[in-house]
């Protein structure tokens, strides 16, 4: 069974410029979340999709930041426009109800 | 909301000695406390979990403890060896009966990480 997959694995853009980030869940799991590591520290929630709908979103830093799932698939984020503190990596995670969280390898961005 | 605090930041020992990574965390209403292992360049992976009913979980050379009262948690690793080497990441977690499903459950709180270097 495939993992979690995420795209690109790197990304380095100039500051003001759009990056949409896009992961692949673990094909059946409903549930999907988004995280983030900034600089070393601890891997901090985004947000948190059930199927297509987001149940919990109270991560996501500002309005700079997008989500979706379209059909319950696959999801993106997208970040507009890229500020400097927006460098981190970005993971996605899956699971199947409330079981164990699956995590992707991640995209590394760089904002410069 | 929850916070989780893990030390200790970074951790060094010779191969065949015990690690401990220990954590806190604020809200008594997390129930589900698990661990992840993060090799370099790899993504995390779970390498144990307990639930708020259990006191102890035991899995080959590594253990986890839970402490309810005192709102704490620790990762044990028993006779270490080099391939232990990766940072670890304790979190807590809320888990809701399908009946009691809010607006806010599953994500996971995460403290900030254990660099642990097994040296051989």
């Amino acid at each position: 069974e495939a993992g979690v997959t995420q795209f690109p694995s790197h990304s380095v853009i100039e500051k003001g410029q759009t990056v949409t980030l896009r992961c692949d869940p673990i094909s059946g799991h409903d549930n999907l979340y988004w995280y983030r590591r900034v600089m070393g520290k601890e891997i901090k929630f985004l947000l948190h999709f059930v199927k297509e709908s987001k149940q919990d979103e109270s991560g996501m830093p500002n309005n700079r930041f997008l989500a979706e799932r379209t059909g319950g698939t696959y999801s993106t984020l997208k970040v507009q426009p890229a500020e400097l503190e927006d460098s981190g990596v970005y993971f996605c995670a899956s699971s199947q109800d409330q079981g164990t969280q699956y995590f992707g390898p991640g995209t590394r961005l760089l904002v410069l | 909301g929850e916070n989780v605090e893990q030390h200790p930041s970074t951790l060094s020992v010779q191969e065949g000695d015990s690690a401990v990574i220990k954590c806190t965390y604020s809200d008594s209403a997390s129930n589900y406390f698990p661990w992840y292992k993060q090799e370099l360049g790899k993504r995390p992976q779970l390498i144990i979990d307990i639930r708020s009913n259990v006191g102890e979980k035991k899995d080959q050379r590594i253990a986890v403890t839970l402490n309810k009262t005192a709102k704490h948690f620790s990762l044990h690793i028993t006779e270490t060896q080099p391939e232990d080497s990766a940072v670890y990441f304790c979190a807590a977690s809320l888990r809701l009966p399908p009946w009691a499903l809010g607006t806010s459950y599953g994500k996971l709180t995460f403290g900030q990480g254990t660099i642990l270097t097994v040296h051989p």
